[in-house]
């Protein structure tokens, strides 16, 4: 089942901050996170593994709620190289191959 | 230079005409996917493969057909393609639990553009 991403869309100004969130019905076995830049592939930022695992990529980090199911993205001190759309995939834990991915954020960072 | 690639990049056709794409792989990856990328729907997968030989349908197969003959090679093949599938498709490539992975992360190829007219 297809994961649900929110916000659909976020504008920053360089310097802020932004969260993206990414929630399943289905308990889960990994959350991965991807970013796609314009007319670009989709790039792997990272997996979590395990309930309350945080990951760090650069100023991009990521946390894994197991018990809620979800999972959230921080951008920190975001930079205009972070604007892309940002993909979150799950895996659920009675088919942990299949990686299905979320509709996905748009975020923009304007100077 | 570890890398997938996929063959056209650009590709308009016509409803019916037959086409293959073709996706490759040099990094010895068992798992191999197909993905079409649709405005506000994300990236659903079409057809995925465990290795040589053994291919499985993913989210929306309905229109295409794999086949996985040598481990490197993935191609998608639109057998009569309409304009519902016009869409922009990648292939993806991994690591699979038999080879040991922990994390499946994918590489992406840069992506095929398809219109069917």
């Amino acid at each position: 089942q297809q994961p649900v991403q929110s916000p659909q869309a976020v504008i920053l100004r360089e310097g802020e901050d932004a969260v993206i969130n990414c929630s399943s019905s289905k308990a889960l076995y990994s959350v991965h996170w991807y970013r796609q830049k314009h007319g670009e592939a989709p790039v792997f930022l990272m997996i979590l593994l395990k309930g309350g695992e945080q990951k760090g990529h650069e100023k991009i980090s990521a946390s894994f709620n197991e018990k809620k199911q979800q999972s959230s993205l921080y951008l920190t001190a975001s930079q205009l190289s972070y604007s892309g759309t940002y993909f979150c995939g799950t895996a659920e834990k009675t088919s942990y191959d299949k990686v299905i991915f979320g509709p996905g954020t748009s975020l923009s960072v304007i100077p | 230079e570890a890398q997938v690639t996929q063959n056209p990049r650009y590709l308009i056709t016509v409803t019916g005409k037959k086409l293959t794409v073709t996706c490759s792989q040099n990094m010895n990856h068992e798992y191999m996917s197909w993905y079409r990328q649709d405005p506000g729907l994300g990236l659903r997968q079409i057809y995925y493969s465990m290795n040589v030989e053994v291919t499985d349908k993913g989210d929306v197969p309905e229109g295409y057909k794999v086949s996985r003959k040598e481990k490197r090679n993935f191609p998608l093949i639109l057998e009569s393609p309409s304009p519902n599938q016009t869409s922009l498709y990648f292939c993806a490539s991994s690591l699979s639990p038999q080879q040991g992975w922990t994390y499946n992360e994918q590489f992406f190829g840069p992506g095929t553009r398809l219109t069917v007219l």
